[in-house]
């Protein structure tokens, strides 16, 4: 079955300074991988996916994700942040099935300092 | 309507007590997922409902939950006999699937908020 590790908690960044935020699967075949947005009290909020193709994909926000196959990862980067941009972040992954679920990973808490 | 709508928003409940949510997903989108979450945690997997396959329950955590999706549209989640520890957020999502099948985007209700005293 597939699974979705982000392995940080909580990570705090200066506003302006760039934001990595890692995500790792498992799963035997190429799935389809997502990044959601949770702001305090508020539903998600897809901010980019890759189903195939440019394995760097582009999303809302300024957001962007790399599909690596090699590591099994999509992590997602944005070059400089916002005070606006804490929130929960959270990696899914999707299988390549109609009869497939979306696993979700724990999820990231980001803090911007001023 | 524009997007995926649940009520009530909020839910305050007595232990013991039977409840019941309730998910209206996107016109025409055939999968439609419930989730839990903790405060401060993930979404915990419940359930999953696409077309007119038998519903993933792999995820409901004991036989006091269920879910039904009535129609192929609306689906309820009804917890029966509540606990505290039943307090949490409940998200629904809806999706298309995608267009080479696998899981789509899924858009996200506001939630459900549940305590349980």
């Amino acid at each position: 079955a597939q699974s979705v590790t982000q392995p940080d908690i909580h990570i705090t960044v200066s506003e302006g300074a760039s934001l990595e935020l890692r995500c790792n699967y498992s799963y035997g075949a190429t799935p389809y991988l997502f990044w959601y947005v949770q702001s305090p009290g508020q539903g998600l909020q897809l901010l980019l996916k890759y189903f195939s193709g440019d394995t760097l994909v582009q999303g809302i926000k300024g957001f962007e994700a790399e599909f690596k196959r090699s590591q099994s990862s999509f992590n997602l980067r944005k070059p400089s942040v916002h005070w606006s941009d804490a929130a929960e972040y959270f990696c899914a992954v999707g299988e390549r099935s109609s009869a497939s679920k979306i696993i979700f990973g724990s999820g990231t808490r980001l803090s911007i300092r001023p | 309507g524009a997007g995926v709508s649940q009520s009530p928003s909020n839910k305050v409940t007595e232990k013991g007590k039977d409840v019941e949510l309730r998910c209206d997903p996107i016109s025409g989108h055939t999968a439609l997922y419930w989730y839990r979450q903790s405060l401060g945690q993930g979404l915990e997997f419940l359930i999953y409902f696409q077309g007119n396959s038998a519903p993933d329950k792999s995820g409901l955590p004991s036989d006091r939950f269920s879910a039904e999706r009535t129609g192929g549209s609306v689906s309820t989640l009804t917890i029966q006999r509540t606990q505290q520890e039943d307090s949490a957020v409940y998200l629904c999502a809806s999706s298309l699937v995608s267009g080479r099948g696998g899981a789509g985007v899924q858009y996200f209700g506001a939630g459900t908020r549940l305590s349980v005293l």
